[in-house]
């Protein structure tokens, strides 16, 4: 069993739609938790960064955070065509970023006209 | 949060040759680390480069295939020796600053190599 999971996808929604992404985890270790997204043939670009648990809203973009269920989820609102990319979710075990990130496999998202 | 560049940004190499890739960062990092993400595949990480001291790598890399360099606080060069064609991959550099308001990672755009 992979220490982070995370469905493949591919996920395909009409714009406008809220779109809900997910990660489960095993390491009750993990206390950062981060949302990348990862557009074709580029690196990944950090969305959201959370700290234990609860919601943080940036714009378009809420992240969750349920230790006891040891889930995490980023909701994208008014989802719009340029949101089409891999979302990839992250977590360490301490605020020491000389400790690796665990990362998922990556959801694939495509938002249709 | 960084600028983070990478030479090349793509290469075709053959089989037994070697290939180094440069990352330039615009400001003085802590750490760097290196990650290689397979097609399709998410990110797995090879080593963490600390400028002073050698590269720790992950299990299942070795310094004789994957050696680093960090001669400073701004780059780090990975080197991916003697290639097969199952070292097809993008490969990435990341920065972080310990301390720093976030204290995450920042990817640069990656190297994607082709090996025949």
């Amino acid at each position: 069993q992979k220490e982070v999971e995370q469905d493949p996808g591919p996920l395909s929604v009409p714009e406008g739609a809220i779109v809900s992404l997910n990660c489960t985890y095993s390491n009750s270790a993990f206390q950062y938790f981060m949302w990348y997204r990862q557009y074709s043939r580029k690196g990944p670009e950090l969305l959201m960064y959370t700290y234990s648990s609860g919601n943080k809203e940036d714009g378009r973009f809420t992240a969750q955070v349920d230790k006891s269920s040891k889930y995490i989820s980023l909701f994208i609102r008014d989802s719009q065509p340029s949101d089409s990319a891999t979302y990839l979710c992250a977590m360490s075990g301490n605020n020491n970023a000389g400790n690796m990130l665990t990362f998922g496999g990556g959801t694939r998202l495509m938002v249709k006209p | 949060s960084a600028v983070i560049s990478q030479k090349p940004s793509r290469d075709i190499c053959q089989r037994g040759t070697s290939l180094t890739i440069q990352c330039q960062v615009d400001s003085q990092v802590t750490m760097m680390f290196w990650y290689r993400q397979q097609p399709g595949q998410s990110l797995t990480l090879i080593a963490t480069a600390n400028q002073g001291s050698e590269a720790t790598y992950e299990s299942g890399f070795v310094i004789d295939k994957f050696p680093i360099s960090r001669p400073n606080l701004t780059f780090s060069t990975l080197t991916v020796s003697n290639m097969s064609p199952e070292d097809s991959s993008i490969y990435l550099c990341s920065v972080t600053n310990r301390g720093g308001s976030t204290d995450t990672q920042y990817f640069g755009p990656g190297t994607r190599l082709t090996v025949l």
